[in-house]
């Protein structure tokens, strides 16, 4: 069974903040993916990586940055936090050989 | 560019009841398909999945999907609803580049009643 974990589950910032969302799988997957979901827009790509090292940029990607550190671990940074970045964000993974992607738990991300 | 569309963001229905959820993708291609469900308070599962071969898939929890080309549509069905099943679906869409991530359609919030 696919495993992708996320942290923090919840956050509050202020504006103008820093911020950093956590994403691990163990699947041994290649590719990571950040999405945030809003009502009305449904899931939009942020940033997606092929492995270490390696950034993608995605639909969404404005304000945000992101790093893949492993295999394993990719990272969303919002360095100004701006209230227009209140949403939920969803970390996924996926291989080389498969469309489908797993998703972790979410992160609710508040900007106040 | 390739698009999802769910055209019902809201569907009531009653526990024992047939459920139907419609959706409709837009993509010159073949598509790879995907019903993602995702209970409250969770992140998304896969229900089931479309690449090729017999139009009608079978997913989890007794879902069925069926791919239709000439309609280019991808409907979900249960033919009884548990009230486990309130949810939100989401119709999917892959294409074969992993540049594009994968398309969502808006979603549709089933509420099941007892």
């Amino acid at each position: 069974e696919a495993a992708v974990t996320q942290s923090p589950r919840n956050k509050v910032t202020v504006t103008g903040g820093n911020v950093t969302l956590s994403c691990r799988q163990t699947n041994s997957h290649n590719y990571m993916y950040w999405y945030r979901q809003d009502t009305g827009h449904g899931l939009r790509l942020i940033h997606y990586s092929y492995g270490a090292g390696n950034l993608q940029i995605g639909d969404v990607p404005d304000g945000y940055k992101a790093t893949r550190t492993t295999q394993e671990d990719f990272f969303l940074l919002l360095e100004l936090a701006s209230p227009s970045q209140t949403s939920l964000y969803f970390c996924a993974s996926s291989d080389a050989t498969n469309y489908e992607q797993y998703f972790g738990p979410g992160t609710r991300l508040t900007v106040l | 560019a390739q698009s999802v569309t769910q055209p019902d963001a809201r569907v009531t229905v009653s526990e024992g009841a047939s459920l139907q959820l419609r959706c409709k993708y837009s993509y010159s291609g073949t598509p790879y398909l995907f019903w993602y469900v995702q209970y409250p308070r969770q992140g998304l599962q896969l229900l089931l999945k479309y690449y090729s071969g017999d139009p009608v898939v079978q997913g989890v929890n007794g879902f069925e999907a069926e791919f239709s080309k000439s309609n280019s549509s991808f409907h979900l069905r249960k033919a009884s609803v548990h009230w486990s099943d309130s949810a939100v679906y989401f119709c999917v869409l892959s294409v074969f580049n992993y540049a594009q991530g994968l398309t969502f359609g808006l979603g549709t919030r089933v509420s099941v009643f007892p």
